[in-house]
């Protein structure tokens, strides 16, 4: 079946280190996105990318990088700039037209040590 | 810009009574509208989405909502909850016009169905 993997499911994270999280999807989508959940907040999107080689940054992309050398990956980094990176990442992918709907991954719960 | 209001953070309700969620949205173009529901530790589903024609929109698990252009409301129902319904629920709305938009979500609502 078609859909979008998300690993780890759990991370940790020391002061000072930069972590990846995977995002890998099988759904042929042109478009994938990252987004930082915080309990009460909802989704606030970190970046975005609607076709390889290119990405922007979303609402909240200060302490994050992004690349998107394949149309089915998008690796997210948290970086030691961002300074409370504690919270449940989800990567979501679409197709372009307006009208498809978003495909969610299950999600990395980054924590800090 | 879009944005989407869901007033009610938290909802609970008794197992088998009806319920509604409500979102609102505001938008200067006209949009796609979505409702998602998320279950713990775990991504977002979609539910059902409209996208033209009748106002009144079904989805999966039993719940339907209906589009009200006038009011730019698109609240969430169903007439019977059950227990595993329990989960948060987002609505999100995506512009119809350009290509490649992003999609807006509201801060979500926490449905608690009670025994």
């Amino acid at each position: 079946d078609g859909g979008i993997t998300q690993s780890p499911k759990y991370l940790f994270r020391k002061e000072g280190q930069n972590v990846t999280l995977s995002c890998e999807q099988n759904l042929n989508h042109d478009a994938m996105y990252w987004y930082r959940q915080d309990p009460g907040q909802g989704l606030r999107l970190i970046y975005y990318s609607q076709i390889v080689n290119d990405f922007q940054k979303g609402d909240i992309a200060e302490g994050y990088s992004v690349s998107r050398e394949k149309k089915e990956s998008f690796p997210l980094t948290v970086t030691s700039a961002q300074k409370n990176p504690t919270a449940f990442y989800l990567c979501a992918s679409s197709l372009r037209q307006a009208h498809q709907p978003q495909h969610f991954g299950d999600g990395t719960r980054l924590s800090i040590l | 810009a879009q944005s989407v209001t869901q007033l009610d953070s938290q909802v609970p309700v008794f197992e088998e009574a009806p319920v509604e969620l409500r979102c609102n949205y505001s938008s200067s173009v006209s949009v796609y509208l979505f409702w998602y529901v998320q279950y713990p530790n775990q991504g977002l589903q979609l539910l059902l989405k409209y996208l033209s024609g009748s106002t009144l929109v079904k989805g999966i698990n039993g719940f339907e909502a209906e589009f009200n252009k006038s009011q730019t409301s698109f609240h969430l129902r169903k007439p019977s909850v059950h227990i595993s319904d329990t989960a948060e629920y987002f609505c999100a709305v995506r512009p119809r016009d350009n290509y490649g938009q992003n999609f807006v979500f509201g801060p979500g609502t926490r449905l608690s169905v009670l025994p």
